[in-house]
């Protein structure tokens, strides 16, 4: 069963700080990764999704690898701004269409 | 940009009564899927849906659950007889396809289902 996880919980960081958000998952037999934003009661905002053909995605200031052997993708928020702040979640697609979700990294970037 | 939309934002029913969440799909979308997040837990898959069936679903979606498209443009969650653990926020996804390629799935803001 495939489990998702994601380090830290929780990150504080000074508006300008470049930062890295970890995600790891068990089966390396994935599709995609998906990684979303979600503000405190709203939906989910798609932010970037790696093929698992790819090693990494970039969309402005942020970039996404991804390495499937190891089970691992990290994204990359540089020059963060307030406006960052929100709980960021990776998702990756298994077998079928499912996502199946971490628990999320909840940013705070400080003016 | 077309997006997902869901009603309602909120919904308060009694335990035991009958609900209905309802979402309109990104219009050139063929996959419908609904999620849900338990407060303070992760995002769970409940159902995918494709061509007017269901083609996957959790261990959560049981006989209690069910999925429909009743029209060209609605996609609709029911929950036959609510309990006090189905309060959640419900999350309905669309994407173009499934599989390699433009399988990217977007979300509907949610709506929050309360159940006393």
């Amino acid at each position: 069963k495939q489990e998702v996880t994601q380090i830290p919980a929780a990150l504080s960081v000074p508006e300008g700080e470049n930062l890295v958000l970890n995600c790891s998952f068990t089966d390396s037999a994935i599709y995609n990764l998906q990684w979303f934003r979600q503000d405190p009661g709203k939906g989910l905002t798609s932010l970037l999704l790696i093929q698992s053909s790819q090693r990494e995605q970039t969309s402005g200031r942020l970039n996404a690898s991804l390495d499937k052997s190891s089970g691992r993708s990290t994204l990359y928020i540089a020059a963060s701004q307030p406006g960052d702040s929100a709980t960021y979640l990776c998702a990756v697609k298994g077998g079928f269409q499912k996502l199946v979700f971490g628990t999320g990294t909840r940013l705070l970037v400080s003016p | 940009e077309p997006e997902v939309t869901q009603t309602p934002s909120h919904q308060v029913t009694q335990m035991g009564q009958e609900v209905i969440l309802r979402c309109v799909p990104i219009s050139n979308h063929l996959y419908f899927y609904w999620y849900r997040q338990i407060l303070g837990q992760k995002v769970e898959f409940l159902v995918s849906f494709y061509n007017n069936e269901i083609s996957e679903k959790s261990e959560i979606f049981d006989d209690q659950f069910s999925v429909e498209r009743p029209d060209g443009s609605n996609f609709t969650l029911k929950i036959r007889s609510t309990k006090l653990e189905d309060s959640a926020m419900y999350f309905c996804a669309s994407s173009e396809f499934s599989r390699a390629g433009r399988d990217t799935q977007y979300f509907g803001p949610g709506t929050r289902l309360t159940v006393l």
